[in-house]
């Protein structure tokens, strides 16, 4: 599974829009891009997903670059609930030629949503 | 909103016992994991379970652990003999992996502490 990039911290001011990159230029053309969020040592928690095409659901926006090398994670209008660590992560699974099915967590961004 | 279920929520044991934690994931998902989190480390997978065997285990999913599927709903991870390093959080996650891929989503409960003195 390829490797990701993403920044240790970021601070968001409560009702801006908070923008989370991840860098995965070694991603490989199979690889899906998932985000997971966790709040202070809960479970983590699905956020969204992608291939190619921006996503959008509930919760937040997905935009993959062109050449799939980078991602930014978009959470519209952050709330003080939005602060967690926010993982991103590529993977293809078994199911899809992978050799795997397991999530790779790394270190995550910390985003601290300012009142 | 159907989600994955926990108990109990914090464990303690003395050094040497056996601990089952339990798990009862979403009920129409095939796959179960379980992971850990030490206190301040990464999230690591420990063990994925599907068709009620294991398909694949990490380093650290030794002799002492072993998960089993006892009945249509619940999903368990044995720690035989406990020792100080098992403190830890344990996620267990379930996923569909039947149709299109957006069914592969792991989602997890929220998770059981151990601790181990």
């Amino acid at each position: 599974d390829a490797k990701t990039t993403q920044p240790t911290s970021m601070d968001c001011a409560e009702g801006r829009a908070a923008n989370l990159p991840c860098n995965h230029s070694t991603i490989s053309g199979n690889e899906y891009v998932y985000w997971y969020r966790q709040i202070h040592s809960q479970g983590p928690q699905y956020i969204i997903h992608g291939l190619k095409n921006n996503e959008t659901n509930e919760m937040a926006s997905l935009i993959i670059t062109e050449d799939r090398k980078s991602s930014t994670l978009i959470l519209p209008h952050a709330t003080l609930r939005d602060t967690a660590v926010y993982y991103c992560i590529v993977r293809v699974s078994r199911r899809y030629g992978g050799a795997t099915n397991k999530l790779i967590f790394g270190t995550g961004t910390l985003l601290a949503v300012q009142p | 909103e159907p989600e994955v279920t926990q108990t109990p929520s914090h464990q303690v044991t003395q050094m040497g016992q056996e601990v089952i934690l339990r798990c009862v994931p979403i009920s129409n998902h095939l796959y179960f994991y379980w992971y850990r989190q030490i206190l301040g480390q990464k999230v690591e997978f420990l063990v994925s379970f599907y068709n009620n065997e294991i398909s694949e285990k990490s380093e650290i999913f030794d002799d002492q652990f072993s998960v089993e599927r006892p009945d249509g709903s619940n999903f368990t991870l044995k720690i035989r003999s406990t020792k100080l390093e098992d403190s830890a959080m344990y996620f267990c996650a379930s996923s569909d992996s039947r149709g299109h891929v957006s069914a592969d989503t792991q989602y997890f409960g929220p998770g059981t502490r151990l601790t181990v003195l």
